[in-house]
């Protein structure tokens, strides 16, 4: 049964900072992996999806990294704003997506 | 673009009665999803599909039915509410079984006394 962990369980860090978001899963016959972002109260934002045939996807300030072999992703945030305050959500696809926990991030002005 | 649209946003319900959440999209998406997401639990699937006519359990699927008679639509139906079913549902769509990316709808909140 495939299993999604991500650590830090909560993170808060001073504005401009850069950060790494960890997540670590347990099958690595994976399809893909995907990072989201949640809002307090709200649905789920996909922010970046990775391929098993990839290592790496950028979007602005957002870089995800995979190691499938190692069963280990990280989600990188450069230069981190107080918008970018939010619970981030790491999800593997077997066939189902299955999903770790999240990390709860604060960035303080 | 409408993408994945739950409803309703929230409900209350009495032990007992009956409801069912409805999920629609307009991807032409063949693989549909519930998932249920509870403090500290994360998200855990309940049902899916991977297309018209073919549902499948997730690992919390007691107390939940679900049915796919089109591409569009995957209902959720709780047929004897329960407290313990208080909880925030998503649906979420994605095509190829799911191997690309997935779209998530914005949510039913559903507390039940």
């Amino acid at each position: 049964k495939q299993e999604v962990t991500q650590i830090p369980a909560a993170l808060s860090v001073p504005e401009g900072e850069n950060l790494v978001l960890n997540c670590s899963f347990t099958d690595s016959a994976i399809y893909n992996l995907q990072w989201f972002r949640q809002d307090p109260g709200k649905g789920l934002t996909s922010l970046l999806l990775i391929q098993s045939s990839q290592r790496e996807q950028t979007s602005g300030r957002l870089n995800a990294s995979l190691d499938k072999s190692s069963g280990r992703s990280t989600l990188y945030i450069a230069a981190s704003q107080p918008g970018d305050s939010a619970t981030y959500l790491c999800a593997v696809r077997n066939t189902p997506l299955v999903f770790g926990k999240g990390t709860r991030l604060s960035v303080i002005a | 673009n409408a993408g994945v649209t739950q409803t309703p946003k929230f409900q209350v319900l009495k032990t007992g009665q009956s409801m069912t959440l409805q999920c629609a999209q307009d991807m032409n998406h063949e693989y549909m999803s519930w998932y249920r997401q509870d403090p500290g639990m994360g998200l855990r699937l309940i049902h899916y599909s991977v297309g018209a006519g073919i549902t499948d359990q997730g690992e919390v699927p007691n107390g939940y039915n679900v049915s796919r008679s089109t591409t569009e639509d995957f209902p959720l139906r709780l047929l004897s509410a329960a407290p313990s079913q208080t909880s925030v549902y998503f649906c979420a769509s994605s095509s190829q079984e799911g191997r690309t990316e997935a779209f998530f709808g914005q949510g039913t909140r559903l507390t039940v006394v």
